[in-house]
């Protein structure tokens, strides 16, 4: 059964950096893509990154231009773990962040990812 | 950015009547479209893609079809637990959701 455990949310002041963890099991996780969709309070969903399983030794990262510069996805094969790193956080980065495994390794001409399996989210709230 | 548009917003229907929801496209994304639901307080979860597949585990009430710019999911007999939040979700250029339909008990 694929399970996915994300952490590291909290309360965090506008303009701080933050850094979300998933941690993955029940499937071979080095050979799909991951990927992080957020749901404001109240709204609905935002795709904000994801990364590819390695091609040739390298991942390839996408972001949707909103949060592109700020965002950061990397991913450790070695422990089964993804991250996303927020830098200067705004107010409207307030959400809940779910991690989402990807139904291929990687982007291609067919297209991106369907979301096959989510976590149960965490919750940032950026606050002063 | 491929943007997707969903109607109606809010759906609101009996247990037993047949749902229909619909997605619209900016531009074709041929069959790369996904539908998913969301109770209160949960995840999402993938319940159609490729258009018209159903994900593991989903019973046959539900049905997607389309192509291109239009897609329809059809929910045929509504039950209780099908009432939430739907939406679509395109992969033909990077991800992108539709706004969601809310489907509530009338």
């Amino acid at each position: 059964e694929v399970q996915l455990l994300e952490s590291g949310g909290g309360l965090i002041q506008p303009g701080g950096s933050l850094k979300l963890s998933c941690a993955a099991s029940g499937f071979t996780f080095s050979s799909y893509a991951m990927n992080w969709v957020r749901q404001a309070p109240g709204k609905g969903l935002e795709w904000v990154s994801g990364i590819s399983s390695s091609v040739g030794g390298t991942y390839y990262t996408y972001y949707p231009d909103s949060v592109r510069g700020r965002f950061t996805i990397s991913r450790d094969n070695s422990k089964n773990i993804f991250y996303l790193e927020i830098n200067s956080l705004r107010v409207d980065d307030t959400a809940i962040y779910y991690c989402a495994k990807g139904d291929r390794p990687f982007c291609s001409g067919g297209g991106c990812y369907f979301l096959d399996s989510w976590g149960q989210g965490t919750l940032v709230t950026v606050s002063s | 950015e491929i943007v997707l548009t969903q109607s109606p917003a809010t759906l609101s229907l009996s247990p037993g009547e047949r749902a229909t929801l619909s997605c619209r496209a900016s531009q074709s994304v041929s069959s790369s479209l996904a539908w998913y639901q969301q109770k209160p307080g949960q995840a999402p979860r993938l319940i159609i893609y490729d258009a018209s597949k159903r994900a593991t585990g989903i019973p046959a009430r539900f049905s997607g079809s389309g192509s291109g710019t239009d897609f329809t999911l059809t929910i045929s007999s509504l039950e209780p637990e099908d009432f939430g939040v739907y939406y679509c979700q395109q992969r033909g250029w990077y991800i992108t959701f539709g706004q969601g339909t809310r489907l509530e008990i009338k």
